[in-house]
């Protein structure tokens, strides 16, 4: 009965791989996104995605794409891994924008090690 | 874009006390504005949230405050748990921009008992 779920839960990987973080939910929602969790615990947004539209924060590194295959998949693809990308990297989800229901759950996590 | 700034970084409280923590928004278009508590090594977690058109809001021992004048909001718990030890963030949002989160840096809150 999990709501917003993420595979795998730990990833290690060398630099210059190229990695995949895949993120499910069953809630219904139309709205999903990625956020990075820094070792300082800094939370921060990476994509908006809904089946309107790709939102994407300007500060993320073009080496990140996510890929939606269908409403219920939001996926994280990493290209040329660097050391910087070792990290927490959570999904969540919310419902449609417009229902005026704003609120977003995530994912467990996924940790990001980059060696 | 947006900016949020969160205070203080960490806080700690006897057990029963009252814990305060702080955070102020630059967007004036921001109208969403949530609170989230992240246990260690666990996902944030909704606790509380507020919309632009209401000034408080409570939930049993939990309460949020709203200034949109001022660009601030706060969360206050009542009677402190040792179950209450976490990082809370505030987070602030607009409708309409694919509601993407911005959020504070955190607050360590530690509860003794």
């Amino acid at each position: 009965d999990t709501a917003v779920s993420q595979t795998p839960k730990y990833l290690v990987t060398q630099m210059g791989n190229d990695k995949s973080i895949k993120c499910e939910q069953n809630l219904g929602h139309d709205t999903m996104y990625w956020y990075k969790q820094d070792s300082k615990k800094f939370l921060k947004i990476m994509f908006s995605y809904n089946n309107k539209e790709l939102i994407i924060n300007e500060t993320v590194p073009n080496r990140f794409s996510p890929k939606s295959p269908d409403k219920a998949h939001l996926n994280l693809h990493i290209n040329s891994l660097e050391l910087g990308d070792s990290a927490v990297y959570f999904c969540a989800s919310s419902p449609l924008e417009g229902t005026f229901r704003y609120e977003q759950y995530f994912g467990p996590g996924t940790r990001l090690t980059v060696t | 874009g947006e900016n949020v700034e969160q205070h203080p970084s960490t806080l700690s409280v006897q057990e029963g006390d009252s814990a305060v923590i702080k955070c102020t928004y630059s967007d004036s278009a921001s109208n969403y504005f949530p609170w989230y508590k992240q246990e260690l090594g666990k996902r944030p977690q909704l606790i509380i949230d507020i919309r632009s058109n209401v000034g408080e809001k409570k939930d049993q021992r939990i309460a949020v405050t709203l200034n949109k004048t001022a660009k601030h909001f706060s969360l206050h718990i009542t009677e402190t748990q040792p179950e209450d030890s976490a990082v809370y963030f505030c987070a602030a949002s607009e409708s309409g921009a694919g509601n993407m989160l911005t959020f504070g840096g955190g607050t360590r809150l530690m509860v003794k008992p």
